[in-house]
């Protein structure tokens, strides 16, 4: 089963300032995708980024992008220019192809913007 | 647009008790989820669904039933709730094509089992 790793349980960061957040996989899948979800206080769960296996080239939105090593089998989130509103749980996920396609998650890093 | 939407968004039960969760999606998507979100672990992937009629068991599937009567719907069942089972629970779905992959998510259903 392809396990997902989030070594930081929680990150912190200043306003403006930028921050990375580390994610790992595990898989003997050659092409799947991998995301990065957001859960602020309100509990929704709010797709930030999303990066298919296949593409060498790495995902950006807007001031969040990823930095994709497929062999390191690694995945971290960089979020530039943070703003408070940023303030969240982030979620790395790997969508297998078992489960009927479902997204195995790490266990999350809570991400505090300090003024 | 409504996306999926989860019923009842809280619910405080006795140890013992039943009750069933509703998940029910606008986007006409084949594939269901529902999840249970615990502290510090992140979700986990309780049932999964692939289509109207089918259920088949996640990572912690022991004391929950599920039904897909019908293609819009996920029900979620607790047949005798226990402590252990208060949780945060999550429905999700995508479609057939993995394209891209993305989850759509309802808006979450605090159970507390006192």
């Amino acid at each position: 089963a392809q396990t997902v790793t989030q070594s930081q349980p929680e990150m912190s960061v200043q306003e403006a300032e930028t921050v990375t957040l580390s994610c790992t996989y595990d898989t003997s899948e050659s092409d799947y995708y991998l995301f990065w979800y957001k859960q602020p206080p309100s509990r929704q769960m709010i797709l930030v980024i999303r990066q298919e296996a296949y593409k060498q080239q790495n995902a950006t939105e807007n001031r969040f992008s990823v930095n994709f090593q497929k062999a390191a089998k690694s995945f971290s989130l960089k979020i530039s220019d943070s703003q408070l509103g940023d303030a969240a749980m982030y979620f790395c996920a790997y969508r297998t192809l078992n489960s009927g396609y479902a997204l195995n998650f790490g266990k999350g890093t809570s991400l505090l913007v300090t003024p | 647009n409504a996306g999926v939407t989860q019923t009842p968004k809280f619910r405080v039960l006795k140890t013992g008790q039943s009750m069933t969760l509703l998940c029910a999606q606008d986007m006409n998507h084949e594939y269901m989820y529902w999840y249970r979100q615990d502290p510090g672990m992140g979700l986990r992937l309780i049932h999964y669904s692939v289509g109207e009629g089918t259920t088949a068991k996640g990572e912690v599937p022991d004391g929950y039933n599920v039904s897909r009567l019908k293609k819009q719907n996920f029900l979620l069942g607790l047949e005798s709730a226990a402590p252990s089972q208060t949780s945060v629970y999550f429905c999700a779905s995508s479609e057939v094509s993995a394209n891209t992959g993305e989850l759509f998510f309802g808006e979450g259903s605090r159970l507390t089992v006192l």
